[in-house]
């Protein structure tokens, strides 16, 4: 079945970059869209942005100018890069499926455990 | 940053049934598709409606939705313990061409 499976440093410095890997398995990325969602503690879900290995992106216009997602289709994993993190970047990072984009009218049909990512120094 | 209002909290006793709003504006629920989610204590979220109104295989007809203008709606009916959870709406934002969530709702059963 369906598998996705995030990870990442756990713990990092304002101003860095997080960096995040999304594992998928039981599909071929190459079949959907993927998409990262974050959800800060005790808050709700915020959108980041969406991939298609073939080449379509889209990007949260609050997030655009600090965000990258990348797919690697060699090693079935999605990429998030988060660069110049401040506490307000400190949330459970999820990757999610989608099968159309861009209305997303079936919703995200299979959802990572999640990993969390705090940002301190 | 949640652009989809929602109550913060609802509740009832087992048994009964429970309502949740999701407000929003013509750019995201008025022209687009609503979809729900059940997010359970420490879990991530889950698919419980999709295209307004549609349920995925394995969920129960307990859970049904609508969608009226701008707002749409979630109704738990004979709710159980296990539905406590958190629930988010979200939809596709034509004007900030991006998905948008809802402020979510925790629904505790008395």
């Amino acid at each position: 079945q369906v598998h996705l499976q995030e990870s990442g440093p756990g713990l990092v410095k304002p101003s860095e970059t997080l960096s995040l890997t999304c594992f998928v398995s039981g599909v071929s990325i190459s079949d959907y869209f993927w998409s990262w969602i974050r959800q800060p503690p005790g808050k709700g879900l915020e959108y980041i942005g969406y991939i298609h290995p073939r080449g379509n992106s889209l990007y949260s216009p609050s997030l655009k100018s600090r965000v990258t997602i990348a797919a690697d289709t060699s090693r079935s994993q999605l990429s998030l890069t988060l660069r110049s993190v401040t506490d307000t970047d400190t949330a459970v990072y999820y990757c999610a499926r989608h099968e159309e984009v861009p209305f997303i009218r079936r919703g995200f049909d299979y959802w990572g455990q999640g990993s969390l990512a705090t940002v301190s120094s | 940053q949640s652009v989809l209002t929602q109550p913060p909290s609802v509740s009832a006793a087992p048994g009964q049934k429970v309502t949740i709003s999701c407000s929003g504006s013509r750019s995201n629920v008025g022209i687009n598709y609503v979809s729900w989610f059940q997010q359970l204590p420490g879990t991530a979220p889950k698919l419980l409606i999709h295209d307004n109104t549609a349920r995925p295989s394995g969920i129960p007809d307990r859970f049904s939705a609508s969608k009226s203008g701008t707002s749409a709606t979630l109704d738990i009916s004979g709710l159980q313990t296990g539905d406590e959870a958190d629930y988010h709406c979200g939809a596709w934002d034509t004007n900030l061409d991006s998905y948008v969530f809802g402020t979510g709702t925790t629904v505790t059963v008395l």
